[in-house]
Order: structure tokens, then C-alpha cells, then sequence
């Protein structure tokens, strides 16, 4: 399995523009996260879905971040308008609860490092 | 508010010798931690797990802690290796029960330096 795949790596963006991030998550998992890292307050959960509906989406900072998985294989992060303290790098992970606790443990993708000018 | 901490940001160690990091937690729900494990340029890696009714789980060369009155889990690493100079993160979570997903709340990270 190739494992959680994001993109862009890097993306730099002016202020004030419009900036998607996307993820593949694996195969078979049925949980997607969204989280930012930041030196301050490290990783942050930010949304996740089960089965493609948003469960959670009480980290995002404010309405200028919205999160959609449209299908099993496919999830997005925007944030528009982006300001430059949006800079952070943001992770996709995924897992499969399976009921069990074990397979709490989360497959995070390398990450997209988010620079805002 | 910050519910799991890790108060140091770096650690250094010679390799060979004992890696201890620490991470301290505020919500007794918690009963369930984790350990991350993240290089540069890659995503977090599980490490080692604990159960809220365990106080030690080992793994090889790691070793997690739990002391649930103290509210703290630590990280022991023996001997530590250049390879393990990475950034470790410590995770928890409450069961959310049944087949529902209890999610992961991290702390900042430590990044820990093994010098040959």
C-alpha cells in the first residue's frame, strides 16, 4: 500500500489568496483526520471524518477553513482567504476503528508545509 | 487549553545511554496514550502504546510509563541509537465506547537528539 498520500509538499501563497489541500487516504480506512503542527502547539486535530461525514470539526480555527471528503479515496482542507499565520504544516491520516482499541493508532500522510506571504 | 503537555522541547543523550521523555496530562477521562514518532519531511509514526489499566508496556528497546495519579506518562528508550533522533509525540484519547472513534489529542513534541 502506498499509505496516506497528501499534496502539494510545499505550497506558497500570498495573503488573501485561496489555498487547497488534499488527501488520499488508504484503502479500507474509514476514518480521515485533518490536523495542523505548529512549534506552539504542536499537532492539532482540526476535523475528521467516518465514512465521509464530517464527525468532529471542532478544531477549525474559523470559517476560513472548510473540510469535504466527497468520496472514500478523496478529502480536501481550503482555506480561503489564508493569512499568514496560517503557515503550518498540515497532515491527512487515516485509520480503521475496527472496534478494537489497538487500532487506534493513526497513518499519517508526510504532510504539506504551508507558507503564507 | 493545552490537556496533554510535553514541557521539553529538546532532550539530548549520548548514544548508548537511557532517553527519557516525559508528558504530562490534565483530563482524568483519558485512558488510553500513545507514542509518535516523526523524522523531518515525513508524517508521525506509531511508536508504542499504553492502556489506562497497564502502568508499563514494553517494546524492545522501548518502554512507556504510566502513573495515572500523577496524571503522567513517560517515554524510555535503552540504549538509545542515532536513529532514534526524530521528534516524539505523546497522544491520548477516551473510549468513545462501542465502535465510535475516541480521537487523539497531542501534546507539542520533544525532539530528541542522540549524539554518537
Amino acid at each position: 500500500d502506498a499509505g496516506v498520500i497528501q499534496s502539494p509538499r510545499h505550497e506558497v501563497t500570498e495573503m488573501g489568496q485561496e489555498v487547497t489541500l488534499r488527501c488520499k487516504p488508504i484503502s479500507g480506512h474509514d476514518y480521515l483526520f485533518w490536523y495542523r503542527q505548529t512549534m506552539m502547539r504542536g499537532l492539532e486535530l482540526l476535523i475528521y471524518f467516518n465514512n465521509n461525514v464530517p464527525i468532529d470539526d471542532s478544531g477549525m480555527p474559523e470559517d476560513r477553513f472548510s473540510a469535504k471528503m466527497p468520496n472514500a479515496s478523496f478529502s480536501t482542507l481550503k482555506i480561503q482567504p489564508s493569512e499568514p499565520r496560517d503557515s503550518a504544516v498540515y497532515f491527512c491520516a487515516s485509520t480503521d476503528r475496527g472496534g478494537q482499541r489497538s487500532t487506534d493508532t493513526q497513518y499519517f500522510g508526510p504532510g504539506t508545509r504551508l507558507t503564507v506571504l | 487549553d493545552q490537556q496533554v503537555k510535553q514541557n521539553s522541547p529538546s532532550l539530548s543523550v549520548q548514544e548508548g545511554r537511557i532517553s527519557i521523555l516525559n508528558c504530562d496530562y490534565t483530563n482524568s477521562m483519558f485512558d488510553y496514550f500513545l507514542w509518535y514518532k516523526k523524522y523531518p519531511a515525513e508524517g508521525p509514526t506509531f511508536l508504542i502504546s499504553i492502556s489506562s489499566i497497564k502502568d508499563k508496556n514494553e517494546d524492545g528497546r522501548f518502554t512507556v510509563f504510566l502513573n495515572k495519579s500523577a496524571k503522567h506518562l513517560s517515554l524510555h528508550i535503552v540504549p538509545s541509537q542515532p536513529g532514534d533522533s526524530a521528534v516524539y509525540f505523546c497522544a491520548a484519547s477516551v473510549d468513545a465506547g462501542g465502535t465510535s472513534y475516541g480521537k487523539l489529542t497531542f501534546g507539542q513534541g520533544t525532539i530528541l537528539t542522540v549524539h554518537p
